[in-house]
């Protein structure tokens, strides 16, 4: 069984189109997270769930939308694609919001052409 | 600001060992994490130092001085299936985020 799990992995999408990201993680944790890795592999956190209530939004575009419907899942909106949305996207999750080992998903490639 | 400075590569021969180091300036810090991402893979947890000292796990030890704001992973043994980017991160007290240094691409060769 897969800890996180994270679908599409492979995301080819017009300029302009809107996509959604799904991520589940069956190690009942309390935390969720979405992460960005650039082409540069420079890993940053956008949003960070405990418990179904957002703790962490980072400076991102509210072209990006979180939602988590419970907490083993964690899903990414994103409105009005641009190419520099291009990049990997991890979803991770952690026992706690203070616990220091992080499971990652195995990221899901965004190509917006 | 929050930033951390690890080298942008690393090249050693099998059975060799090889540190790679991360200093970092942040706010509110908890402690230092390091993971490991092979191409193409997700980021796997390796360590993590909330005190000063050496903290040993297998052939992977991670170092942490906080009077510094230092620390680094030191591998021995190296083997072929290590070649990767090893990654230092930071937890910072505003919801337990994790920080991520750029990486080190480290290359083992025969």
């Amino acid at each position: 069984d897969t800890a996180v799990s994270q679908t599409p992995k492979y995301l080819v999408t017009q300029m302009g189109n809107d996509k959604s990201i799904k991520c589940e993680q069956n190690l009942g944790h309390d935390t969720m997270y979405w992460y960005k890795q650039d082409s540069k592999k420079f890993l940053k956190i956008m949003f960070s769930y405990n418990n179904k209530e957002l703790i962490i939004n980072e400076t991102v575009p509210n072209r990006f939308s979180p939602k988590s419907p419970d907490k083993a899942h964690l899903n990414l909106h994103i409105n009005s694609l641009e190419l520099g949305d291009s990049a990997v996207y991890f979803c991770a999750s952690s026992r706690t919001h203070q616990n220091t080992e992080a499971f990652f998903g195995q990221g899901t490639r965004l190509t917006v052409v | 600001g929050q930033s951390l400075e690890q080298p942008s590569e690393v090249t050693a021969v099998e059975g060799a060992i090889v540190q790679i180091n991360c200093t970092y300036q942040t706010s509110g810090f908890y402690g230092l994490s390091w993971y490991q991402q092979h191409d193409g893979g997700a980021p796997t947890f390796l360590s993590y130092n909330a005190l000063d000292g050496l903290e040993e796990t297998g052939r992977f030890s991670s170092f942490l001085s906080r009077s510094d704001s230092y620390g680094y992973l030191l591998l021995q043994e190296l083997q072929m299936k290590d070649s990767a980017s090893y990654f230092c991160a930071v937890r910072v007290y505003q919801g337990g985020k994790l920080i991520f240094g750029q990486g080190t691409e480290l290359s083992v060769k025969p």
